[in-house]
């Protein structure tokens, strides 16, 4: 079956202390996206990839990192996580610009 | 940079009322658009995805018509049931950049 996978689906933790949410993929896609959706401000593109070693900022990278070791995953890192990164996060990959989107992260930063 | 805004905010219409949501943007160089729905506190439920050569795609009750030149897209929604309440999204995509989404128009179908 086709999909985006994310884990982990929900995430309580503490400001500082670094994260990483895993994006994986079994459609050979070559873009994948990270997003977080607010209440009222919708979803912002944090970061995009477009092929293996190439990532681009989207609309709201800082305080992320991602890499693109493989084409399958796409994790999203917080070195040091804020309160203002408490969010639902979902991971995408898109081909012929149909995109699919994981099933979403809820991460609390407390 | 492209900015997509959707219309309106929000609706709420009787159930069995067609209806029509509209969303526009303003870099027309756009390879596709693609609508989506969320359900509170869910993912997102591709709905239809409308190529730039084309003028319309549907699906069912749905259908998605595309105007590139005017940067504007409407989806139209047949004979609307409660089942259809949700958040509905669309994103045009530049193909070679970031992804802008609309905010959302969220629709309240009343039985």
């Amino acid at each position: 079956e086709a999909q985006v996978t994310q884990n982990p689906r929900y995430l309580i933790t503490v400001t500082g202390k670094k994260l990483t949410v895993t994006c994986s993929q079994n459609m050979n896609h070559e873009y994948m996206s990270w997003y977080r959706q607010d209440p009222g401000l919708g979803l912002r593109q944090i970061y995009y990839s477009m092929n293996v070693e190439v990532t681009d900022k989207g609309d709201v990278p800082e305080g992320y990192k991602v890499s693109r070791k493989e084409k399958r995953n796409f994790p999203l890192i917080l070195e040091s996580p804020s309160p203002n990164q408490t969010s639902l996060y979902f991971c995408a990959s898109t081909y012929g610009g149909e995109q699919y989107f994981g099933p979403g992260t809820r991460l609390t930063v407390t | 940079k492209q900015e997509v805004t959707q219309i309106p905010a929000a609706l709420s219409v009787p159930e069995g009322e067609n209806l029509v949501l509209n969303c526009s943007f303003t870099d027309s160089a756009i390879y596709n658009l693609q609508w989506f729905r969320q359900d509170p506190g869910k993912g997102l439920t591709s709905l239809l995805l409308i190529q730039s050569s084309q003028r319309e795609q549907t699906s069912g009750r749905l259908n998605a018509s595309l105007d590139k030149s005017s940067g504007r897209s409407t989806l139209y929604i047949a004979a609307s049931q409660p089942g259809d309440s949700a958040t509905y999204l669309c994103a045009p995509w530049n193909r070679d950049d970031k992804i802008i989404f609309g905010k959302g128009t969220r629709l309240h179908i009343l039985p």
